[in-house]
């Protein structure tokens, strides 16, 4: 039973430019939420997605933008690349009928240069 | 605001010790606690807490919570190296999609 994957493992962009990570959620889960872990801090919520559809927003600029598929994987975009952009984004997974336990990707680590 | 404080910061023990972590929370339409081990990059679920006063047990690790109190402990009984970890807790709220609020997180080192 394959868990959750995250791709890809590390990327390094310049400020101005945009980025795309991607996401599959464990197997039989149907939400997936994201969150931004920048150095020796907890993880931040960015935004979660159901049914294809945005359902919950952190405090978060319109710059992190995101999508979900038919299939449950999702996207998270973000534009115009800031220094402080430069973290660990986490996917995490759940079912919605479920007791809502989120289940995490291994991460992206984003540089920012 | 929703707020999730942690403590210690970060400790170290010798294996073989017992250790303590603290959680506490103030989050509007509280629904859970969970607690996370993170190591490298995925946090691995450990508990989710829904009822206060009722032990969670896995092995050396148990946590508990007091929805009066709000906060949480995790104790970790005759520590192993392969403990050291950041041990997260989140809050989770009542509403649909149960959007998690992470403390920072408290950094545990066991020495051999």
């Amino acid at each position: 039973d394959a868990g959750v994957t995250q791709s890809p493992t590390h990327l390094i962009k310049t400020r101005g430019q945009q980025v795309t990570l991607r996401c599959s959620p464990k197997s039989g889960h149907d939400t997936v939420s994201w969150y931004q872990q920048a150095l020796g801090q907890g993880p931040q919520f960015i935004f979660q997605y159901y049914e294809e559809e945005e359902r919950q927003r952190g405090n978060f600029p319109d710059r992190f933008s995101g999508h979900q598929f038919p299939n449950y994987s999702s996207e998270l975009n973000v534009n115009a690349l800031l220094l402080g952009d430069s973290a660990l984004y986490l996917c995490a997974s759940s079912w919605n009928r479920g007791k809502n336990e989120q289940y995490f990707g291994p991460g992206t680590r984003l540089t920012v240069t | 605001e929703d707020k999730v404080v942690q403590s210690p910061l970060s400790l170290v023990v010798h294996e073989g010790d017992t250790v303590t972590l603290n959680c506490s929370y103030e989050v509007t339409n509280f629904r859970s606690l969970l607690w996370y081990k993170q190591e490298k990059k995925a946090p691995t679920f450990l508990f989710m807490l829904t009822s206060s006063g009722i032990e969670k047990k896995s092995g050396r690790l148990s946590s508990i919570l007091d929805k009066k109190e709000l906060f949480s402990i995790l104790n970790i009984t005759a520590t192993q190296t392969g403990d050291s970890a950041v041990y997260l807790c989140a809050a989770s709220k009542g509403n649909a999609g149960n959007m998690l609020t992470f403390g920072g997180g408290t950094r545990l080192m066991v020495k051999p």
